[in-house]
């Protein structure tokens, strides 16, 4: 099945500092959807993008299709970014799966 | 407009019992999908309700199951729980199923197992 890596596995960052989150992945998508995991466990939908750039307010991402991957940019970070970042994928080889292969996320601590 | 929802919140439950875990998607959305994390198993794909037939299934025992009604609300059954069933259990929606359309997750049920 289609393989999802995330880098970095772990961030630190102080309040106000920018970071670039990566996910690549091993096949075709027709979904690509980035998540943040808040501390009580709920994944909160950021950006459903199978390719293109996409912002909102400090976020954005860019998903470059024909070279697999895709990136989260986090502007002026704030202690409330903190929490797991996670990267999910359809491959386009599921056929009608529906099923999301997530990444191993990226754990982003903003200190003050 | 109401997001997924998920009850119970939280569950204790003996090895060897069963439990059901509860999902109701957002109106208008007809699939449903499963997802069990873990420490060390990450974000797993548990099955896929669409139209009340399952349409897609991980690679889990089968003890592992579920269903969908026809209001696309969805049930998932574990039978014969074990240690290793500890986990988060989350529920997604979304209108014609992820491979095409945005899913959206609840906020989980959180089960332990003693």
């Amino acid at each position: 099945g289609i393989q999802v890596e995330q880098s970095p596995p772990d961030l630190i960052l102080q309040e106000g500092a920018n970071s670039t989150l990566r996910c690549n992945f091993s096949d075709s998508v027709n979904n690509l959807q980035w998540f943040h995991q808040n501390p009580w466990g709920q994944l909160i939908n950021l950006f459903y993008i199978p390719s293109g750039t996409k912002q909102n307010g400090r976020l954005s991402a860019t998903t470059v299709a024909t070279e697999r991957y895709s990136l989260l940019y986090i502007s002026s970070s704030q202690t409330t970014d903190s929490g797991v970042y996670f990267c999910a994928v359809v491959g386009i080889n599921t056929g009608t799966a529906s099923k999301l292969t997530f990444g191993t996320g990226t754990r982003l601590q903003v200190t003050l | 407009k109401a997001g997924v929802t998920q009850t119970p919140r939280y569950l204790i439950k003996t090895r060897g019992q069963q439990v059901t875990l509860s999902c109701s998607p957002i109106s208008g959305h007809r699939s449903v999908s499963w997802y069990q994390q873990t420490p060390g198993q990450g974000l797993q794909f548990l099955f896929e309700y669409f139209s009340e037939t399952q349409r897609n299934k991980g690679n889990f025992p089968g003890r592992f199951s579920g269903r969908q009604f026809s209001n696309s609300r969805s049930e998932m059954n574990v039978s014969t729980l074990e240690l290793g069933d500890s986990a988060l259990y989350l529920c997604a929606s979304s209108v014609q199923g992820a491979s095409n359309t945005e899913a959206f997750f609840g906020q989980g049920t959180r089960l332990t197992v003693v």
